[in-house]
């Protein structure tokens, strides 16, 4: 079946500016994450959705980046007003619900990533 | 929160060598620790994991050990070969608050096989 897809690949934009980021999860897949990699760094967590319940935004560097998710489908991070500091690989990952399967925890599927350059 | 600690942060090795990688976690109810690997330009991608409930796991030239005392897990990858070239990165769950199935990455090790 598809996997985790996300829009555009590439997304070059000027300081000051806002950009949408949209990741489409694996069917069925109840969990959305959505990760932040800066050039030959690690994975930093920005933000957790589990089904139905409050999304965990624990991660989110600052009030300028949001996230949302309709139902247990598609989501949208959205950064305002960009800085350079902004640039990176967006990762969003997806995995089944956590309670399937008599498992607590089940792997994290990742998407090919939107690259960000902000200029 | 959970802090992941992942080292060395490069690692060169002979082809047909093994080769380990180290992480330490600091909550000690983190119980699903899984590896990623990470070709250049690619997405991370699932090569093994372990749960708190075993000490080992292996997958054919890939095992995992973990010392839940120590919380320390390990990635053991033995008679390397030029295809295991890539960045490494290992992870633990995060238990606090509403984050249950969430996980903390490590900073990666990047693994340069040389033949």
């Amino acid at each position: 079946g598809a996997g985790v897809s996300q829009s555009p690949s590439n997304k070059v934009t000027e300081k000051g500016k806002d950009v949408e980021l949209r990741c489409d999860p694996i069917s069925g897949h109840t969990a959305l994450y959505w990760y932040r990699q800066r050039l030959g760094q690690g994975l930093e967590f920005l933000i957790y959705f589990q089904g139905n319940s409050a999304p965990d935004k624990s991660g989110l560097p600052s009030d300028r980046f949001s996230a949302e998710r309709t139902g247990e489908s598609v989501s949208t991070l959205t950064i305002q007003r960009t800085q350079q500091e902004d640039s990176a690989v967006y990762l969003c990952a997806s995995s089944p619900n956590p309670g399937l399967a008599g498992r607590a925890y089940n792997e994290q599927f990742f998407g090919p990533g939107t690259r960000l350059t902000v200029l | 929160g959970e802090n992941v600690e992942q080292h060395p942060s490069t690692l060169s090795v002979q082809e047909g060598d093994s080769a380990v990688i180290k992480c330490t976690y600091s909550d000690s109810a983190s119980n699903y620790f899984p590896w990623y690997k990470q070709e250049l330009g690619k997405r991370p991608q699932l090569i093994i994991d372990i749960r708190s409930n075993v000490g080992e796991k292996k997958d054919q030239r890939i095992a995992v050990t973990l010392n839940k005392t120590a919380k320390h897990f390990s990635l053991h990858i033995t008679e390397t070969q030029p295809e295991d070239s890539a960045v490494y990165f290992c992870a633990a769950t995060a238990r606090s608050g509403g984050s249950q199935g969430n996980l903390i990455f490590g900073k990666g090790t990047k693994l340069s096989v040389k033949p």
